[in-house]
């Protein structure tokens, strides 16, 4: 079946770390790409979004993420986190012909340590 | 601009019951989105409005319906409750504009309305 797929479910890292959050999806055609996140406690909130042009997308509070076609795949990286950044972070995909209907990832939770 | 507002924000009913929440999108967006969010299942597409018209629809039963009104507010409608029918239900808007083939509107969020079937 056509999905998205975050692989890790859980992640832990220490302040500064580097991130990178996976995330794949397997529609063909063209696709819209989001990053959303969830704070604790909070309403799920756009991170950035990847819809044409280049392929390296920048968001908010220093996110990045990178839509690599050929391989299905819109990473979400930062390179060096903080403790606020704890939350848990949603892949989703518009598939072509969808419109509206957003697919989402599992979501990957993300604790960072102080 | 004030964002999307989901009301109650949390609910308790009971198996057979029925149960109506309602979402305000922000200003100007004429699209609202209905999702289910739950620990087993995550984050699932219930339907979209735009215009009062159903554009959308997800793969959940007839219990599960919604409308719109004319000023872009919505109502998502559960009958007869289950227990698996507890979860964050959230609701989405967007400009809804009419792209065609796929959108590039943005969906904003509201807190979600926690519902509680016992």
């Amino acid at each position: 079946a056509q999905s998205v797929s975050q692989h890790n479910h859980h992640v832990i890292l220490s302040e500064a770390a580097s991130l990178e959050l996976g995330c794949n999806y397997s529609y063909g055609g063209t696709v819209n790409l989001f990053w959303y996140v969830q704070y604790p406690g909070q309403h799920l909130q756009l991170l950035l979004k990847y819809f044409s042009g280049d392929p390296l997308v920048k968001g908010i509070k220093g996110f990045e993420a990178e839509f690599i076609k050929s391989k299905f795949s819109f990473n979400l990286r930062k390179p060096s986190v903080q403790w606020s950044d704890t939350a848990e972070y949603f892949c989703a995909v518009i598939p072509p012909g969808s419109n509206y209907q957003l697919i989402w990832g599992a979501g990957t939770k993300l604790i960072i340590k102080p | 601009k004030a964002g999307v507002t989901q009301t109650p924000r949390y609910l308790i009913k009971t198996r057979g019951q029925q149960v109506t929440l309602s979402c305000s999108p922000i200003s100007g967006h004429r699209s609202v989105s209905w999702y289910q969010q739950t620990p087993g299942q995550g984050l699932q597409f219930l339907f979209e409005y735009f215009s009062e018209t159903q554009r959308n629809k997800g793969n959940f039963p007839g219990r599960f319906s919604g409308r719109q009104f004319s000023n872009s507010r919505s109502e998502m409608n559960v009958s007869t409750l289950e227990l698996g029918d507890s979860a964050l239900y959230l609701c989405a808007s967007s400009l809804g504009r009419d792209q065609g083939y796929y959108s590039t509107d943005t969906q904003y969020f509201g807190p979600g309305t926690r519902l509680t079937v016992l």
